[in-house]
């Protein structure tokens, strides 16, 4: 069975500090697919990424940046220079069989001004 | 914009009563999905739906039902409201962009079991 983990439950920083959330995934599937939201406190859940199990490049989106290592099944999101608007609830989430998307726990990180 | 609108936003319902909540699309998407929301779980799937009439249980689908009669509505029911189904509901649809196909979320439904 698929399971995501998301160890941090919550995290706290001083704006400008850069942040690594944690993502542990397992499954069984040698094609898979790996993806982050972004639940803001107004409520919507926000697409940030997705990423396949073929392709373990690491992406770079402006101050966001995505590490992806198959051999210790971890999806690592890093924000640099954390600002206040990036304070939100981060959910990683693996896509299973028959398109289902299995969700981590979430980790809410508060960046203080 | 994915096009997805969740009705009611927010409901406050009593033990016992049936409620149906309603998830529009407007781009003829094909898979659907129903999920809960609930503070130490993330998002759990309860239904999901591949076409109109074709639809399949998630892993919390125990006292829920869904009906997809048309592509661009997908209705979730609660037979039976429980204070246990207090939580944040979210449609969402698979959308193909850049090669790949995601999964995009309304703005979600607030139930609240008294």
């Amino acid at each position: 069975a698929q399971k995501v983990t998301q160890a941090q439950t919550e995290i706290s920083v001083v704006e400008k500090e850069d942040v690594t959330l944690d993502c542990v995934y397992e499954t069984r599937d040698t094609t898979y697919y790996l993806f982050w939201y972004k639940q803001p406190p107004s409520g919507e859940l926000v697409f940030l990424i997705r990423r396949n199990s073929f392709d373990e490049q690491n992406e770079i989106s402006g101050r966001y940046s995505w590490n992806f290592q198959k051999s210790t099944s971890s999806f690592n999101f890093t924000i640099t220079a954390s600002q206040v608007v990036d304070s939100a609830v981060y959910f990683c989430a693996q896509e299973t069989s028959g398109s289902r998307l299995t969700f981590g726990e979430g980790t809410q990180l508060t960046v203080n001004p | 914009d994915a096009g997805i609108t969740q009705s009611p936003r927010h409901k406050v319902t009593e033990t016992g009563t049936p409620v149906t909540l309603r998830c529009h699309q407007t781009e003829n998407h094909r898979y659907m999905y129903w999920y809960r929301q609930d503070p130490g779980h993330g998002l759990r799937l309860i239904h999901y739906s591949y076409g109109v009439k074709d639809t399949d249980k998630g892993e919390v689908s125990d006292g829920y039902s869904v009906s997809r009669s048309k592509t661009e509505d997908f209705l979730l029911t609660l037979e039976s409201a429980t204070s246990s189904q207090t939580s944040v509901y979210f449609c969402a649809i698979r959308q193909p962009g850049q090669g790949v196909e995601t999964q995009y979320f309304g703005p979600g439904t607030r139930l609240l079991v008294l």
